[in-house]
C-alpha cells in the first residue's frame, strides 16, 4: 500500500511565521502535489512537482514556496504566514505524469495562522 | 480546461436508502475521471475511476458509477446506505490535469 505521511496534523502559527509542512511517500511516486481544502472549494492545486528540483505552479500559488530535494520529499513553505491561509493543506503522490493514475493523499495538515 | 461540478453540497439519507450523488464535467478533451471519498479526520481515498471501456465502473464499499458521455456525468451511485458511508465525496477530472469539485457531504441518518 502507498503511504503518504504529513509532518503534523494541527499546527497553530502567528502571523509573519515561516512555516513548512512536510510530507513524505514510501512508493517512488514520481510526482507530488500540495492542495489546500476549504469548505465549498473543494480542492485547489498550490504547487506539484514531477521530478526531484522540478516544480510547477498550480492555481493559487501566491504565497507559497515548494522545495523537492529528494525523490520522496515534498516541503511546502509559508514564507511569511498570513491569517488568510488557515486552511487544511493535503500531499497527495501520484506514480506518473500521465494524467489516468490516481493520486494518493496524505491524512492532512489543519493550519490555523492566528 | 477542465472543470466539474457537483450538483449537491449536502445530502441527507437515511439509512439503508439508496443514494445518487451527482457530478457533471466539462472539458474540451477526452478525460479520466474519478471519485474519492473522505472520513472525517482523514486524507481523500480512491472510490472508483473511469479510464475507459464499460460505462458502468464498479468501486470499492458497494459504490458504483456511470459515465454518460452525451451528458457529460458521472453520477456515483449506491443501492442501500450504511451509517459508516457518512463522508464527504469528490469527484475529479483528469483531461491536461487533475480538477477536483467542491464536494458532496452524504449524511446517513439511523
Amino acid at each position: 500500500d502507498v503511504k503518504v505521511t504529513q509532518s503534523s496534523r494541527y499546527l497553530v502559527k502567528r502571523t509573519g511565521e515561516k512555516v513548512f509542512l512536510e510530507c513524505v511517500q514510501d512508493m517512488d511516486h514520481e510526482n507530488m502535489f500540495w492542495y489546500r481544502q476549504d469548505p465549498g472549494l473543494g480542492l485547489r492545486l498550490i504547487y506539484f512537482s514531477y521530478d526531484v528540483k522540478m516544480k510547477e505552479k498550480g492555481d493559487i500559488p501566491e504565497g507559497y514556496s515548494v522545495s523537492r530535494e529528494k525523490k520522496e520529499r515534498f516541503s511546502l513553505i509559508l514564507e511569511s504566514a498570513s491569517t488568510n491561509q488557515t486552511s487544511m493543506y493535503l500531499c497527495a503522490s501520484s506514480l506518473y505524469r500521465d494524467r489516468a493514475y490516481e493520486q494518493y493523499f496524505g491524512p492532512g495538515t489543519r493550519l490555523t495562522v492566528t | 480546461a477542465q472543470s466539474v461540478t457537483q450538483l449537491d453540497s449536502q445530502v441527507p439519507v437515511f439509512e439503508e436508502a439508496p443514494v445518487e450523488l451527482r457530478c457533471n464535467y466539462s472539458s474540451s478533451v477526452s478525460v479520466y475521471l474519478f471519485w474519492y471519498v473522505q472520513y472525517p479526520n482523514q486524507g481523500l481515498q480512491l472510490l472508483l475511476k473511469y479510464l475507459s471501456g464499460s460505462t458502468l465502473v464498479k468501486g470499492i464499499n458497494g459504490f458504483e458509477a456511470e459515465f454518460n458521455k452525451s451528458q457529460t456525468s458521472f453520477h456515483l451511485r449506491k443501492p442501500s446506505v450504511h451509517i459508516s458511508d457518512t463522508a464527504e465525496y469528490f469527484c475529479a477530472v483528469s483531461a491536461h490535469d487533475m480538477r477536483f469539485g467542491a464536494g458532496t457531504r452524504l449524511t446517513v441518518k439511523p
